[in-house]
């Protein structure tokens, strides 16, 4: 079975300072794992993704992930906060021939 | 640019109503989803469907039926609304087979039912 947890519901972070959202994942196969972004009563929108090439990933608006095996993690970090980037974020598990799995969403507030 | 559009952003409509959401994507995606999502429920799946015609239920089916006549359009009913089905809808769509491409989610309707 897979699962993924997301290990804070809230972060919050000043503008200019790195951003740090924690995931980690259970599954009993290799996985493909996933960012997404939710502004405000938008869609989700990707972020970025793993998929069994490089562990380290970069995505859209200077976001990056590191799939760590090991730790089961798949944390996302971004060096510099901008005001902007205030949205909820959803880490993703996805296995073929299985469920996707989406994470209860982590809400990252920044301030000025 | 790829798109998966959702007909209304924005809905209010009365308990017992039959209430249509619908979503069309220009991808050429087979697979499309409904899903709902809840303060701290997190987004639930509905309904899925494969390819035309197909549909599968997803964890919370119960109160909703879907269509699926056109590749590029797959529609959630709800046959009679009830305020418990107040809620952000979200349509998506993925290519058949490639998991690793992820979704492309549509902006979302927000459903109230008074």
């Amino acid at each position: 079975a897979q699962s993924v947890t997301q290990l804070d519901s809230h972060v919050s972070v000043s503008e200019g300072t790195p951003v740090l959202l924690r995931c980690n994942y259970s599954s009993s196969y290799s996985p493909s794992l996933f960012w997404y972004v939710q502004h405000p009563n938008k869609g989700l929108q990707l972020l970025l993704k793993y998929t069994s090439a490089a562990t380290l990933v970069k995505g859209i608006n200077g976001f990056e992930a590191e799939f760590k095996k090991s730790e089961t993690s798949f944390h996302l970090t971004k060096p510099s906060a901008h005001m902007s980037d205030a949205a909820e974020y959803f880490c993703v598990v996805s296995v073929r021939g299985f469920k996707t799995i989406f994470g209860a969403g982590t809400r990252l507030f920044v301030k000025a | 640019d790829v798109k998966v559009t959702q007909s209304s952003r924005y809905l209010v409509k009365r308990t017992g109503e039959k209430v249509f959401l619908e979503c069309v994507q220009d991808m050429d995606h087979e697979n499309m989803f409904w899903y709902r999502q809840d303060p701290g429920l997190g987004l639930r799946l509905i309904y899925f469907s494969y390819d035309v015609k197909m549909k599968e239920k997803g964890d919370i089916p119960e109160g909703y039926s879907v269509s699926r006549e056109k590749k590029e359009r797959f529609s959630l009913i709800l046959e009679s609304a009830s305020t418990n089905q107040t809620s952000m809808y979200l349509c998506a769509s993925r290519l058949r087979g490639r998991l690793n491409y992820g979704y492309t989610f549509g902006s979302g309707t927000r459903l109230t039912v008074v």
